[in-house]
């Protein structure tokens, strides 16, 4: 199975400064039609996740641009270039890629 | 507008069954992959099941193979997971996802708990 290892596993920002999040996967996440597919969702206190990148560095409609995603083969971060107040909560990397799916331990962000 | 509905959790008791329900609207169904998801008490996310679009694929991690069946009815719109012999650790809360390079749009989730 592929493993997802983010750091840190909790970050406290300042509101304005940027953040970023680490995940690590124990495979390369290179389909065999030659896209990766690595997603970043968000989860806020008490709502269900939400997608706001895929395909490494794709923003869903709607994700503000504060939020990007880069990386290759196994290394993926996700940035926030400035942290707001909405941007508390639990911030998951996920491979649907390959089988079985697998999920990061989750990174919980907070304000300082 | 696009939104997925979960039913069907509760409280029931080890070993028995249950079936979760998921309807979709506000979006063409029988076009997308779904997933259901699972996120136990505190805990972080874990996939449970993925149907293909037009129902010929199913796939499982291992904690779910040979308990657990996703299946949907594209006429309903409906999205299923049939949960059999059920254990305390599979209590959670169960999000169904429809799957766009990922999961791109989820349900508000559905509570289980597995409890005597």
């Amino acid at each position: 199975d592929v493993v997802l290892t983010q750091t840190p596993l909790s970050s406290a920002v300042t509101l304005g400064q940027p953040a970023a999040i680490s995940c690590r996967s124990s495979q390369s996440l290179v389909h065999s039609d030659g896209n990766t597919y690595l997603t970043w969702l968000q989860q806020r206190p008490g709502q269900p996740p939400r997608l706001l990148i895929y395909k490494v560095s794709k923003r869903l409609s709607g994700v503000p641009d504060r939020f990007s995603g880069s990386g290759a083969g196994t290394d993926f971060t996700l940035m926030i270039s400035r942290v707001e107040a909405e941007d508390v909560g639990v911030y998951y990397c996920m491979q649907p890629s390959q089988f079985p799916h697998t999920f990061g331990q989750g990174t919980k962000l907070e304000i300082k | 507008q696009v939104q997925l509905v979960e039913s069907g959790g509760g409280v029931v008791q080890p070993g028995r069954s249950l079936r979760l329900s998921c309807a979709a609207s506000g979006f063409t169904f029988g076009s997308y992959d779904m997933h259901w998801v699972r996120q136990a008490p505190g805990e972080g996310l874990e996939w449970v099941a993925r149907i293909s679009y037009d129902n010929s694929k199913t796939y499982y991690p291992d904690s779910a193979k040979g308990r657990f069946t996703i299946s949907r009815d594209n006429s309903k719109n409906t999205l299923y997971l049939q949960m059999n012999s059920l254990r305390a650790d599979d209590t959670a809360m169960y999000y169904c996802a429809r799957d766009s390079w990922g999961p791109d749009m989820w349900g508000q989730g559905t509570m289980v708990t597995v409890s005597s």
